[in-house]
């Protein structure tokens, strides 16, 4: 079955250490999507790509994170430098969205997530 | 600002035996809600997508319906399973945006014991 991938599953390091997430969508896929989650604020939107275009990052704190779709088959996430408030399970998601920005009924494929715990 | 609620926000239930969780959303205008299943450690499982004309979507023992004029949502599980223990998250998305503008609820917690 098709699956959206993302590496590494864990991931401990310590303040002020570079994280980098990487996310392979379902072939064919044309809408990439990071979200946080945490116990505290649920699952939120970091950022989105449409065609491997960013779309919305104004979910993300930008003078840390930063996402990146080198190609069709890779996204990424960054946080440089990383915090503890950071901890979080950081999910990517993918979809066949149709394009003219305009919602319908497409289905979101997630990932299994990233747990990310910064000491 | 767009809202999603959801209730309860725990739920333990008997195995075999009927369920019903609440979503009521302040989204508007409403382009579609959707009923995500949750296991732990697990990314999100698409359930059932409702459009703003439906209001019933079936997928197996699980069916929500959809209330666009009270704004309500409900996800019925019929016949639970231990299988069914998981979080159920509701999420909104307004008209005349993409998937990414939508609001997600907190979740309910459903525990099914034997």
């Amino acid at each position: 079955d098709a699956r959206v991938t993302q590496t590494p599953r864990h991931k401990v390091t310590e303040m002020g250490q570079e994280v980098t997430m990487r996310c392979q969508p379902i072939l064919g896929h044309n809408t990439v999507f990071w979200y946080r989650q945490t116990m505290m604020q649920g699952l939120e939107l970091l950022a989105y790509f449409r065609n491997r275009a960013p779309l919305d990052d104004s979910g993300m704190p930008k003078d840390r994170f930063s996402a990146e779709m080198p190609d069709a088959t890779l996204a990424t996430l960054k946080i440089q430098p990383s915090e503890p408030r950071d901890s979080a399970v950081y999910f990517c998601a993918s979809g066949l969205v149709p394009d003219g920005d305009i919602a319908t009924n497409e289905k979101l494929f997630f990932g299994s997530g990233t747990q990310l715990s910064v000491l | 600002k767009n809202q999603v609620e959801q209730s309860p926000q725990s739920l333990i239930i008997l195995e075999g035996k009927n369920c019903t969780l609440q979503c009521n959303y302040t989204v508007s205008p409403f382009s579609n809600l959707r009923w995500y299943k949750q296991d732990t450690g697990r990314g999100p499982v698409s359930l059932t997508i409702m459009t703003f004309s439906e209001n019933t979507k079936s997928n197996g023992r699980y069916t929500a319906t959809l209330d666009a004029d009270t704004k309500q949502s409900s996800l019925h599980i019929t016949a639970s399973q231990l299988s069914d223990s998981a979080s159920y998250i509701c999420v909104v998305t307004p008209r005349g945006t993409n998937a990414g503008k939508s609001t997600f609820g907190d979740g309910t917690t459903l525990t099914v014991k034997p």
